[in-house]
């Protein structure tokens, strides 16, 4: 079945040390994998995606997410936290043959003063 | 550019109660339109969608419905609310250009059934 995993519910960071939130999805077919951001109350707004063109995207904020697929991961990175990256963040797949979102559980980044 | 917007932005209703959630789009033409829930420390689960006036595809049997009056207009409705219907809606818009659209979402409903 076609799944993707966020391998942590909770990740706590000091301001201003890295960020990393993994994520793995079910290899077939091919995916298109998203990044989106939910802070508290409000809707879903789209970080970063990956449509099979560079591995390595770039995306709003800081972010960047790097496709793997000889590891079928696409883990989000930041260098520096900030306090305003506080907030739940989605990985999501879409595959070619359904063209449905299929979203992980969610990984709460707490950021520490 | 385009816009989504969503209301009411809270809701609290009692069970066996109506409900009508509206989401409406600016700024664009014929988007997919979707209604997703997401309920409390869980991920987002797809509810209906439509890819047209009048079009709408059920994802999974429940107590609610969906219609789509106009190009840009989504409404979710139950005629008798339940304790689990408690949680968070979200529309969503994608332009339709293939099989992995971008879909962006709105800023949500929050709805409570006491």
């Amino acid at each position: 079945a076609q799944s993707v995993t966020q391998l942590d519910s909770h990740v706590s960071v000091s301001e201003g040390t890295p960020v990393l939130l993994r994520c793995n999805y079910s290899s077939s077919y091919s995916p298109s994998l998203f990044w989106y951001v939910q802070h508290p109350n409000k809707g879903l707004q789209l970080l970063l995606k990956y449509t099979s063109a560079a591995t390595l995207v770039k995306g709003i904020n800081g972010f960047e997410a790097e496709f793997k697929k000889s590891e079928t991961s696409f883990h989000l990175t930041k260098p520096s936290a900030h306090m305003s990256d506080a907030a739940e963040y989605f990985c999501v797949v879409t595959y070619s043959n359904t063209g449905k979102l299929i979203f992980g559980q969610g990984t709460t980044l707490q950021v520490k003063p | 550019s385009q816009t989504i917007h969503q209301w009411p932005a809270t809701l609290v209703q009692p069970v066996g109660s109506p409900l009508s959630l509206e989401c409406t789009v600016e700024g664009t033409s014929n988007p997919n339109l979707y209604w997703y829930r997401q309920a409390a420390g869980r991920g987002l689960q797809l509810l209906f969608y439509s890819v047209g006036i009048g079009q709408i595809s059920s994802e999974v049997p429940q107590n609610l419905s969906a219609s789509r009056p106009q190009d840009r207009q989504f409404i979710l409705s139950s005629k008798k609310l339940l304790l689990s219907d408690s949680g968070f809606y979200l529309c969503a818009w994608s332009v339709p250009s293939g099989t992995t659209d971008t879909q962006y979402f709105g800023p949500g409903t929050r709805l409570t059934v006491l």
